[in-house]
């Protein structure tokens, strides 16, 4: 069965503050590794993806894909109180549905 | 620019009461989805459909019914509601190529007392 697992469940830091955020997965016939940043409403997307080594980023948000080891991490450099938020990663296969972790919660204080 | 758009955004239904939540997404993607999302449990996969004219269970589909009406819209329904679907529940859809991203609508949150 696919799964994809989350850690820390969830995390409390400071303003300025860096992060990672840490996405193991087991995925038959995986293509790429997905992460989302969700607040009150419904979840955004964040990064795709699909090859090993190379960094996506976006701001003070970075991620990289280790395909041999199955893990992903999501970096946030000098967090800010607008980074509170559900960060959730998931392994697509390609036709099936998406496999979600259960999320990490972040709340970033000032 | 309205993407994924989900109906009612709030609901209270009593036990045994049936209702539909209505998805609508105007992007043209072949595939929808129906999650709900618990406290401590993530995003569980109620129903999916891959293209039109096609539909399939998740990990959670009891209690639930799903209708593909045209590659628009997708509708989940609940025949005879339990406390237990209290939820929030999500809607999403994506093109159905091998790498596309999920887009989701806001949400509806439904309370069954």
């Amino acid at each position: 069965e696919d799964k994809v697992v989350q850690s820390p469940l969830s995390l409390v830091v400071h303003e300025g503050d860096t992060v990672t955020l840490n996405c193991s997965y087991e995925v038959t016939n995986f293509r790429s590794l997905l992460w989302y940043k969700q607040e009150k409403k419904a979840p955004t997307f964040l990064f795709m993806l699909t090859s090993s080594g190379i960094e996506k980023k976006s701001g003070r948000l970075s991620s990289i894909l280790d395909k041999k080891e199955l893990f992903s991490i999501l970096n946030i450099t000098a967090t800010q109180t607008g980074d509170s938020a559900v960060y959730l990663c998931a392994g697509n296969s390609g036709n099936t549905p998406l496999v979600f972790g259960k999320g990490t919660r972040l709340s970033v204080i000032a | 620019n309205a993407g994924v758009t989900q109906t009612p955004k709030f609901q209270v239904l009593k036990t045994g009461q049936s209702m539909t939540l209505q998805c609508a997404q105007d992007m043209n993607h072949n595939s929808m989805y129906w999650y709900r999302q618990d406290p401590g449990m993530g995003l569980r996969l109620i129903y999916y459909s891959a293209s039109e004219g096609t539909t399939d269970k998740g990990e959670v589909p009891n209690g639930y019914n799903v209708s593909r009406l045209n590659k628009r819209e997708f509708s989940l329904r609940l025949e005879s509601a339990a406390p237990s679907q209290t939820s929030v529940y999500f809607c999403a859809s994506r093109t159905g190529t091998h790498n596309s991203p999920l887009h989701f609508g806001n949400g509806t949150r439904l309370t069954v007392t």
